[in-house]
């Protein structure tokens, strides 16, 4: 069965200083991935997929996510953090033809100094 | 983008009680899933729906039914609450096609059984 890691539970960073939250994925073939960005007593929001193609996709909120097949990896990236980017952060995979059902990651929760 | 409605978004009750959680989307989506969240927790599948009288459990064992009379409506019950549910319930759908991975969340319930 495919699992995802996230292994930063907390990550504080300054406002205007880069981010990058690391995701790892366990699965025998190419999955789909997600970033989406959960705030206080809100549901998720789809940040950005990959699907296939370009390994380097562009996602909302000025974030972007690499795909490293050789390292089972999914980073996202903000090169410039505001405040209003705190949040918890959450990886998810789903895989080839198996029902559209997403595994999650344990989530990484992000505070932003000012 | 999805538009999904969740009611109600608080709850608090008293153990014994039989709630109903409603979720509700306007995109025509076939499929539709509940999930639970702990707090700080990764979110857990616990029912998927991939259309009309179509139901299935998810990964995370549950206590709770649901049902898919209408495509747009997916409720989710409790017969009898007790403290062990407290938890958010979260509701996403997803369209078909290539896409059909992508799924996109309500803002939740949060529910407390005392």
């Amino acid at each position: 069965a495919q699992s995802v890691t996230q292994p930063d539970i907390h990550i504080t960073v300054s406002e205007g200083a880069s981010l990058e939250l690391r995701c790892n994925y366990s699965y025998g073939a190419t999955p789909y991935l997600f970033w989406y960005v959960q705030s206080p007593g809100q549901g998720l929001q789809l940040l950005l997929k990959y699907f296939s193609g370009d390994t380097l996709v562009q996602g909302i909120k000025g974030f972007e996510a690499e795909f490293k097949r050789s390292q089972s990896s999914f980073n996202l990236r903000k090169p410039s953090v505001h405040w209003s980017d705190a949040a918890e952060y959450f990886c998810a995979v789903a895989v080839t033809g198996g029902g559209n059902k997403l595994t999650f990651g344990t989530g990484t929760q992000l505070k932003v100094e000012l | 983008e999805a538009d999904i409605y969740q009611t109600p978004r608080y709850l608090v009750i008293g153990t014994g009680k039989k709630i109903t959680l409603e979720c509700s989307q306007t995109m025509g989506h076939d499929k539709m899933y509940w999930y639970q969240q702990d707090p700080g927790m990764e979110l857990h599948l616990i029912h998927y729906s991939y259309g009309v009288n179509s139901t299935e459990k998810g990964d995370l064992s549950s206590e709770s039914t649901v049902s898919r009379i209408r495509t747009e409506h997916f409720p989710l019950t409790l017969e009898s609450a007790r403290p062990s549910h407290t938890s958010q319930y979260l509701c996403a759908s997803s369209e078909g096609g290539l896409s059909s991975e992508t799924q996109y969340f309500g803002p939740g319930t949060r529910l407390l059984v005392l």
